[in-house]
């Protein structure tokens, strides 16, 4: 595809339930990002991989949140056991690796809401 | 530890009038700077980079390291312009990029 791929674009679910939400990336991009924007909170980051490795999960919130990514492309974001607090607008980067910082694109989002 | 702050939740300026939007940084290594932009019902999108040292629609930021700051500027804003600003800071060969809180920006016309 042209650019990073998300879905589903919205996601409204129970609280207690588990959500799984996907990333895919521009073709070639080996790292990946997850980050979680909430309104006046800028952008949390979440997780970073290397290919199919994470040497940076310091952003997960609780143990509730997990990520994968597998064969160094697709990733998914699981939160289980939803909290309210989760509702937020969910958004997957990718960028090559290259030396120095690689600028990110990003995709539209999840907008998930926890009733 | 990686900080970026954005002191201005809002920045409202008339068209034509200058802007400058601020950022400054916390970090002991080789900063590497940039600023995202996220115009309404769009996705986040680069800006502009630090070391590319270039203007992008009109915006110039210039790395400080003594005032360990990369302000935005422009000097006459533009409608279109209005826009949810990141200041971003890279920290080399590691890739992870500290976001700052953003910055709106809003033209009145």
């Amino acid at each position: 595809g042209a650019g990073v791929s998300q879905s589903p674009s919205n996601k409204v679910t129970e609280k207690g339930k588990d959500v799984e939400l996907r990333c895919d990336p521009i073709s070639g991009h080996t790292a990946l990002y997850w980050y979680r924007q909430s309104l006046g909170q800028g952008l949390e980051f979440l997780i970073y991989f290397q290919g199919n490795s994470a040497p940076d999960k310091s952003g997960l919130p609780s143990d509730r949140f997990s990520a994968e990514r597998t064969g160094g492309s697709v990733s998914t974001l699981t939160i289980q056991r939803t909290q309210q607090e989760d509702s937020a607008v969910y958004l997957c980067a990718s960028s090559y690796l290259g030396q120095g910082s690689q600028p990110q694109h990003f995709g539209d989002g999840t907008r998930l809401s926890i009733l | 530890a990686q900080r970026v702050t954005q002191p201005e939740k809002l920045l409202s300026v008339f068209k034509g009038a200058p802007v400058e939007l601020k950022c400054n940084y916390s970090y002991s290594g080789s900063p590497e700077l940039f600023w995202y932009v996220q115009y309404s019902r769009q996705r986040l999108q680069l800006l502009l980079r630090h070391i590319s040292r270039e203007s992008i629609k009109g915006f110039t930021a210039d790395l400080n390291k003594g005032e360990t700051s990369f302000h935005l500027k422009k000097p006459f804003a533009q409608e279109e312009d209005s826009a949810m600003y990141y200041c971003a800071l890279g920290s080399g060969g590691y890739q992870k990029v500290t976001f700052g809180t953003g910055t709106k920006l809003q033209v009145i016309p």
